[in-house]
């Protein structure tokens, strides 16, 4: 079975510094991989995915993401963050019909 | 139109209620999904149904009913419902049960009291 680990439950920057979030996938095949952000109270946005086209994936808000298949990883980026972005992040995995997995989630706080 | 919408957005039921969540797209997805969302937590999935039929059930509890009246609606009618069934439910959909690129709405927030 697949499954996605977020290193870190809450992340903590300050406006305009680099912002980076954990993600590793365990799966003997590479998968595809998303990034979702959940503003509170509301449903999952798709910032960003993986679908083997290229390594590097940029996505919306200035996020982007790369796949390193030797370190099962696809850790999220940003290089300056914005107030706007205080939001719950998570990683997911999916292979073909199987069910969308979920990482736990890690809740960026942005400091002034 | 990339939109999933839901219906309500919110929901105050008693456990002997009978109430329902409504959720629509028009994206021409053949796939729609139910999730359930607890506070700090990730959403789990509930039900997956595919070309209208139901294609996943993870041991829901009869309590909540899904239906699929065509490609573009999905509900979730609820009856009997605990304390602990409280939660944000999301519906999202996508092309098909292998595109993997799911499309979600904002959630109905349903409290039992």
């Amino acid at each position: 079975a697949q499954s996605v680990t977020q290193l870190g439950s809450h992340v903590s920057v300050s406006e305009g510094a680099l912002v980076l979030l954990r993600c590793n996938y365990s799966s003997s095949v590479p998968p595809y991989l998303f990034w979702y952000v959940q503003y509170p109270n509301q449903g999952l946005q798709l910032l960003l995915k993986y679908t083997s086209a290229a390594t590097l994936v940029k996505g919306i808000n200035g996020f982007e993401a790369e796949f390193k298949k030797s370190e099962t990883s696809f850790h999220l980026t940003k290089p300056s963050a914005h107030m706007s972005d205080a939001a719950e992040y998570f990683c997911a995995v999916k292979k073909g019909a199987q069910k969308l997995v979920f990482g736990q989630g890690t809740r960026l706080t942005i400091n002034p | 139109d990339t939109e999933v919408t839901q219906t309500p957005k919110h929901l105050v039921m008693g456990m002997t209620n009978k109430k329902s969540l409504k959720c629509e797209q028009h994206m021409g997805h053949r796939a729609m999904y139910w999730y359930k969302q607890k506070a700090k937590k990730p959403p789990e999935l509930m039900f997956v149904y595919s070309y209208e039929k139901l294609s996943i059930n993870e041991s829901v509890p009869s309590r909540f009913s899904p239906e699929c009246p065509n490609s573009s609606l999905l509900n979730l009618h609820l009856h009997a419902l605990q304390p602990e069934d409280s939660a944000l439910y999301l519906c999202a959909s996508s092309q098909d049960e292998y595109y993997n690129e799911q499309f979600f709405g904002p959630g109905t927030r349903l409290t039992v009291l």
